[in-house]
């Protein structure tokens, strides 16, 4: 079983609509979880952490953590072109980030 | 602020060449680290440095990868000899603190190796 789990995608929604992202990790003990979103050919930027059980909200972006599914989404409402990337999650685990292998997103216009 | 820098921005190598990828993080930035990402992949750590220390490096190919901080600032990474399988982006990445829990990472834009 992989330390970090996503689904690779691509994942594609009109402009406009909810993009939902999911991810599963396998080390119960994980306390911090991260998204990162990353464009074709740059780095990866983070764009949204969560440390403790619910939701949490930044502009478009809504983070939900349940630990005891040990499971993390990410919600992006109002979905727009510029949102296509691939979405990395992202689980401290013991002294490491792990990353998983992204979910590519593709909003069409 | 000046992000986290690195050279050189693409290489291409034959096998079994050596190949040396350098990184400055951001100013006052204690923990440096190092990942591999392979194309459809998601970054693997190759190694962690806090200040000039290394925290972890179970990922690290120990009998090609060698990695080094000097002075606790900027750092190098080397491959010696490279495999086709190494063909991958190097990231380097730095973060504030000594405890990463909660920290966030600054990318640097990568060094993309292709071994031919």
């Amino acid at each position: 079983q992989k330390e970090v789990e996503q689904n690779s995608g691509p994942l594609s929604v009109p402009e406009g609509a909810i993009a939902s992202l999911n991810c599963t990790y396998s080390d119960r003990v994980s306390q911090s979880f991260f998204w990162y979103r990353q464009y074709s050919g740059k780095s990866p930027e983070l764009i949204m952490s969560i440390y403790s059980n619910g939701d949490k909200e930044d502009g478009r972006f809504t983070a939900q953590l349940n630990k005891a599914s040990q499971y993390v989404s990410l919600l992006i409402r109002d979905s727009q072109p510029s949102d296509s990337a691939t979405y990395l999650c992202a689980v401290f685990n013991t002294d490491k980030l792990i990353f998983g292998t992204g979910t590519r997103l593709q909003v069409f216009p | 602020e000046a992000g986290v820098a690195q050279s050189p921005r693409y290489k291409i190598i034959e096998k079994r060449q050596s190949v040396a990828f350098w990184c400055n993080p951001i100013s006052g930035h204690a923990t440096l680290y190092w990942y591999q990402q392979i194309l459809g992949q998601g970054p693997k750590l190759l190694i962690q440095f806090q200040n000039n220390g290394v925290v972890d490096d179970s990922q690290l190919p120990k009998d090609r990868f060698s990695a080094e901080r000097l002075k606790g600032v900027d750092s190098t990474l080397k491959i010696q000899p490279a495999k086709l399988e190494d063909s991958a982006v190097y990231l380097c990445a730095s973060s504030l603190g000594t405890a990463p829990t909660n920290e966030k990472l600054f990318f640097g834009s990568g060094t993309q190796l292709s071994v031919l």
